[in-house]
């Protein structure tokens, strides 16, 4: 089944220490993106890519970068983690506008801890 | 900043009951989407209801809309204990580059008792 694959499900990392968070899909959308969700929360988005082009939201700390190789990889980079940064983070896809609004496709997202 | 507001913000009934929420927006929106969070889990898509649209049906779950009001409903009928999960709204959030995002509610934890 085409899908959003998140790993790990769970990482731990020392604070400042800094960690990679991965996602693939194999549903060959052209947007691929990264919400923050912390406990008892709605997600938050961080940041989008229309394919190559990448697009920060204006409050993402400069603290969380990404990188998208190809169409189905998407990385999140945490440069120096802080223990406000422990949350699940959730990758995403779909197509882009005027595709007849399809929806959004989760993962089932990592769950980061910061010791 | 958080377009929508769910309300409640937890909601425990007894199986076989129906239960509904309820969410608020701010701005005119395209189309308003309801989503469901398993615990640990990602979301998964429910129902996507259009702003020309008031009402919408899938299965045991039903949609209405109102505009005029900037409000929407997710009534989940003779629920079960495999529904116990959390319900998000959400609206479109117009991104640079051709791409749409979603802000999303604060959502409802529903719990269903056996």
């Amino acid at each position: 089944d085409a899908m959003v694959i998140q790993n790990p499900r769970y990482q731990v990392t020392q604070f400042g220490k800094p960690v990679t968070l991965s996602c693939s899909q194999t549903l060959n959308h052209n947007v691929m993106y990264w919400y923050q969700q912390k406990s008892s929360q709605a997600p938050k988005l961080l940041f989008h890519y229309y394919d190559k082009d990448f697009n920060n939201e204006a409050d993402t700390p400069d603290n969380f970068q990404s990188r998208r190789p190809n169409t189905s990889f998407c990385f999140l980079d945490i440069r120096s983690p802080g223990l406000g940064d422990a949350a699940m983070y959730l990758c995403a896809t779909s197509r882009p506008r005027g595709s007849s609004n399809q929806p959004q496709h989760f993962g089932d997202g990592t769950r980061l801890s910061i010791l | 900043s958080q377009q929508g507001e769910e309300d409640p913000q937890a909601l425990s009934i007894q199986e076989g009951e129906n239960a509904t929420m309820n969410c608020s927006y701010k701005t005119s929106i395209n189309n308003l989407q309801w989503y469901r969070q398993n615990s640990g889990r990602g979301l998964v898509h429910l129902i996507l209801i259009r702003s020309n649209e008031r009402e919408k049906h899938s299965g045991r779950l039903r949609v209405t809309l109102d505009t005029s009001k900037k409000s929407s409903s997710l009534l989940i009928t003779a629920s079960r204990a495999a529904d116990t999960a959390s319900y998000f709204c959400a609206t479109r959030k117009i991104l640079g580059g051709g791409a749409d995002g979603l802000t999303f509610g604060k959502g409802t934890h529903l719990i269903i008792q056996p």
